[in-house]
C-alpha cells in the first residue's frame, strides 16, 4: 500500500481529456515535494513524462500536464489518443519513510 | 544520446545470488545519482537502492544487507548484487539516473531485466 494513491484506472475516448490524480498527506505532497509522473507504455520500461510537478522534458507533447495543490498532485492528458493507453505512475518523497523515494500504485488509462 | 542497458537477470533458485549490470553511454555514472527500481509482475514500481556521485549508498528496507549497489568507473557501468535471493524479489530490475530536484526525479530508464527467484 502505497503512500501516495492513484486511482486503479481510468478511461476516456479520443479526443477527450482525462486527469489521474495522486494522493498524498501532510508528509510528502503536502510537505512540498514535488511530484513527478511516468509513462509505461505496455511491455516497456517507465519513461519520465513530468517533472517538478508541471514541467514536461522536451519530447512530451503539450497534451500532457501537471498540477500540484495541497496534498494532492494530476496529471491531465487532453486530446486523448490509441497511443496513450498505458499506466502511469506519480513520484515523490515521503519524511516519515526510511526510503528514499516513493511512487503510487499507478493508473492504467484504457483508451476507449 | 543518453542509454541505460541492464544485463544478468535470469532465474535463480532461492537463496542464491545473481549480479546485475547497467552499461551506461551518453553521461558518465559516477557523476550521477544512480538508482535500482524494481517491478514485480503485474505490480507497481519500488524504489531498491542508490549510489551517490560521492559513493554513498541506501537501500530499501526490504533488500538492505542482501543486495549490494556499486559502480565501475572504469567501465561506466553500475551494478546490483544481489545475495539470500527471495521468492519476493522476482520483478523487472531497472537502473535509471537521478536528476536533482526536491525531490529527484529519474531519467532516463534502462530497458529492464528479469529476475524470476524460484525452485
Amino acid at each position: 500500500q502505497s503512500v501516495l494513491t492513484q486511482p486503479p484506472s481510468v478511461s476516456g475516448a479520443p479526443g477527450q481529456r482525462v486527469t489521474i490524480s495522486c494522493t498524498g498527506s501532510s508528509s510528502n505532497i503536502g510537505a512540498g515535494y514535488d511530484v513527478h509522473w511516468y509513462q509505461q507504455l505496455p511491455g516497456t520500461a517507465p519513461k519520465l513524462l513530468i517533472y517538478g510537478n508541471s514541467n514536461r522534458p522536451s519530447g512530451v507533447p503539450d497534451r500532457f500536464s501537471g498540477s500540484k495543490s495541497g496534498t494532492s498532485a494530476s496529471l491531465a492528458i487532453s486530446g486523448l489518443q490509441a497511443e496513450d493507453e498505458a499506466d502511469y505512475y506519480c513520484q515523490s518523497y515521503d519524511s516519515s519513510l526510511s526510503v528514499h523515494w516513493v511512487f503510487g500504485g499507478g493508473t492504467k488509462l484504457t483508451v476507449l | 544520446e543518453v542509454q541505460l542497458v541492464e544485463s544478468g537477470g535470469g532465474l535463480i533458485q532461492p537463496g542464491g545470488s545473481l549480479r546485475l549490470s547497467c552499461a551506461a553511454s551518453g553521461f558518465t555514472v559516477s557523476s550521477n545519482y544512480m538508482s535500482w527500481v524494481r517491478q514485480a509482475p503485474g505490480k507497481g514500481l519500488e524504489w531498491v537502492s542508490v549510489i551517490y556521485s560521492g559513493g554513498s549508498t541506501y537501500y530499501a528496507d526490504s533488500v538492505k544487507g542482501r543486495f549490494t549497489i556499486s559502480r565501475d568507473n572504469s567501465k561506466n557501468t553500475l551494478y546490483l548484487q544481489m545475495n539470500s535471493l527471495r521468492a519476493e524479489d522476482t520483478a523487472v530490475y531497472y537502473c535509471a539516473r537521478e536528476l536533482t530536484g526536491t525531490p529527484n526525479w529519474f531519467d532516463p530508464w534502462g530497458q529492464g531485466t528479469l529476475v524470476t527467484v524460484s525452485s
